[in-house]
């Protein structure tokens, strides 16, 4: 399995500012996506961060409220961008391993917006 | 579109009971299926898998079936501990078509001594 760190673990933002959230790998994975977690609720994708180029998104996110970079095969970053109250929320990395089909999670980032 | 859906929680336990999590799946072709748990204040883990139709997926004393002509798979433990009180969420994977998950919108697990 892959050991992800995030960074960071948790964070108290004004409205209207941008957090860059880190996530790294400790091998090269093929795959790597982010989720939200908002309070009570249960995983939705945000993006799939592709190695290179721009990520792709799924509906209901785009590009500049959640950019995201990949600059290579161990490391992605989100950035959450322009900031309310509705963003706080749990942000989580995740990652498929080489030669694997399932995936393993971060710790997620515990964002919180005033 | 695919979808995966999950018995309503909170469910509440006594220690040693039978515990069943429903859940059910819609999807256009062979997805693979996993039980993810969150226990509290921690991240989520990946706690068993299935990968074609009568698979078995066990790990900790729990046990699932993927049942292709039901379109389900359901979490089961014959006897559960505190210590198994978390968040359950059922999920379906399409890795050949990017590995995307699909989540169930979890259930709530609360085993009272």
């Amino acid at each position: 399995s892959a050991v992800i760190s995030q960074k960071p673990s948790r964070d108290i933002c004004q409205r209207g500012t941008s957090l860059t959230i880190q996530c790294q790998v400790d091998s090269q994975v093929t795959m790597m996506f982010w989720y939200r977690q908002q309070p009570g609720q249960s995983l939705t994708l945000i993006a799939t961060a592709n190695q290179g180029s721009e990520a792709t998104y799924e509906s209901g996110f785009v590009i500049d409220k959640f950019p995201i970079s990949r600059p290579n095969l161990t490391f992605s970053t989100l950035t959450v961008s322009n900031m309310s109250p509705e963003d706080s929320s749990i942000y989580l990395c995740s990652v498929v391993g080489q030669g694997h089909n399932e995936q393993f999670f971060g710790p997620g980032t515990r964002l919180t917006v005033l | 579109g695919d979808s995966v859906t999950q018995m309503e929680g909170p469910v509440t336990l006594s220690e040693e009971a039978f515990l069943t999590i429903n859940c059910t799946y819609t999807a256009t072709g062979y997805p693979s299926l996993f039980w993810y748990v969150q226990y509290p204040g921690e991240g989520l883990q990946l706690l068993l898998k299935a990968t074609k139709a009568d698979d078995k997926g066990s790990n900790k004393g729990f046990e699932a079936t993927y049942r292709k002509e039901t379109t389900s798979f359901h979490l089961e433990k014959g006897s559960v501990q505190v210590s198994d009180s978390a968040v359950y969420f059922c999920a379906l994977d399409f890795y050949n078509q990017g590995g995307k998950l699909i989540f169930g919108q979890g259930t709530e697990l609360s085993v009272k001594p």
